[in-house]
Parts: C-alpha cells; sequence; structure tokens
C-alpha cells in the first residue's frame, strides 16, 4: 500500500531563515509523482513543487527546492528566505502515474513564520 | 480563469441531517475528485469522477455518502444522514485529461468544512 508520512506536525522559522519540511512515503511502484502542496487558511490548496520519480535532478521552483532520494522514499521541502506569506499547511503527496490519479497525503506539517 | 469553487465554505449540522456538498471544477477538466481530511490525520481520496462516470470510489467510507456529477460539470457529494465521525474538511479536485489520456496536475479548491455536532 503507498503511505506518506510527514513526521512534523508543526514548525516555526524565523522570517528570511531557511526551513526544511520533512517527508518519507512508500510505494511499490517505480514510476510516480511527488508533490508539496499548501495550504494557506481558508483558502485553496495550492501546487508549490512537483517531482518526477524517474528524473534524478531535483525540482526547484524559485525559493522552493527539494532534496528527493529516491532509494530512501524521502522528499523533503527547502524554503529558503522564508517569508510571512509562506505561513500554511504544507502537505506532501504522491500520485501514480496511471490508474485513476489519485493523490496519496500526508498528515500535514503546520508552518508558523516569525517576524 | 476561476478555480475549483466549493459551496459552502463552512457548514454546521445536527447528527442525522442531511448536507449537501458541491463543487464546480475548472472549465474543461474532465476529472474531478472527491478528498477528506479528518482533523489532524491526512487528506484521503474518496472517489475519483471522469466526465460524469465514477472511476473509482474505493474510498467512500459507507452507503450514507452519494456522489453525483450530472452532465460532467458540477459535482455534488451528500451525507445522508450524517454522523459526528463525518465532521471534517472535504475538498474537491480537478484536472484535465492529456491527449496520452493520462491526467495531469490536480487544482484544488479551498474545501468545506463539515462539523456534525
Amino acid at each position: 500500500a503507498q503511505t506518506v508520512t510527514q513526521s512534523q506536525p508543526e514548525m516555526s522559522v524565523q522570517e528570511a531563515e531557511t526551513v526544511t519540511l520533512s517527508c518519507t512515503y512508500d510505494t511499490s511502484e517505480s514510476d510516480y509523482y511527488l508533490f508539496w502542496y499548501k495550504q494557506p487558511p481558508s483558502r485553496q490548496m495550492i501546487l508549490v513543487i512537483r517531482q518526477e520519480a524517474y528524473k534524478q535532478q531535483n525540482a526547484t521552483e524559485n525559493r522552493f527546492s527539494v532534496n528527493f532520494q529516491k532509494a530512501a522514499k524521502s522528499f523533503s521541502l527547502k524554503i529558503s528566505d522564508s517569508q510571512l506569506g509562506d505561513a500554511a499547511m504544507y502537505f506532501c503527496a504522491q500520485r501514480s502515474v496511471s490508474g485513476t490519479y489519485k493523490y496519496i497525503f500526508g498528515t500535514g506539517t503546520r508552518l508558523k513564520v516569525l517576524a | 480563469e476561476a478555480g475549483v469553487t466549493q459551496f459552502p465554505s463552512h457548514s454546521v449540522i445536527e447528527k442525522g441531517q442531511t448536507v449537501t456538498l458541491r463543487c464546480d471544477p475548472i472549465s474543461g477538466h474532465d476529472n474531478l475528485y472527491w478528498y477528506r481530511r479528518v482533523m489532524g490525520k491526512e487528506i484521503k481520496f474518496l472517489l475519483h469522477f471522469v466526465k460524469e462516470s465514477k472511476q473509482d470510489e474505493s474510498g467512500m467510507p459507507n452507503n450514507r455518502f452519494l456522489a453525483e456529477r450530472t452532465g460532467g460539470t458540477y459535482s455534488t457529494l451528500k451525507v445522508q444522514p450524517a454522523e459526528l465521525e463525518d465532521s471534517g474538511v472535504y475538498f474537491c479536485a480537478s484536472s484535465q485529461r492529456s491527449l496520452q489520456g493520462a491526467a495531469t496536475e490536480a487544482f484544488f479548491g479551498q474545501g468545506t468544512r463539515l462539523t456534525v455536532v
């Protein structure tokens, strides 16, 4: 069975500093997608970054980057130069490349950004 | 372009009552998904529509939950009768189908927070 684990229920970071959110997963598939989604309070969940499992290069999107370790089944998110607007609930998710394309989510990490 | 919209944003109902949640996907998106997050838990898949057809409803908790997508546009999720354990945030998502038939990135709504008292 596919599972996604986020072991940090809550994290805090000082504005302008760097923070890393952890995510591990389990799957028997060889190809899949991994995602980080961000949900600000009472707002839509938006995609932060996506990684395709067959690509060895870590994905980056501006201040957001991932450390993808396929053998270890680890997919952490690094946020550099944290901003107040980064405060949100962050969900790690996995999705198959075929089938129903349903997402398997973790329990989420609430990120607080301190001014 | 409008995103995925969900109505209502919040709903408080008594145990035994009926509630209907609505999701309007992004126009042209064939794939529509319902998910639920119970407080403190992971977001769990409920079901997947491709147009008006249910592709996968393996995550539906029981027969008190009924999802429909008539005409392949908006979808409703009805809970009847509601129980206390149905409380949570219900998310809807939609995605396109690529030329090869695969699903592209899913876009999520803001969720409906359901509280059953």
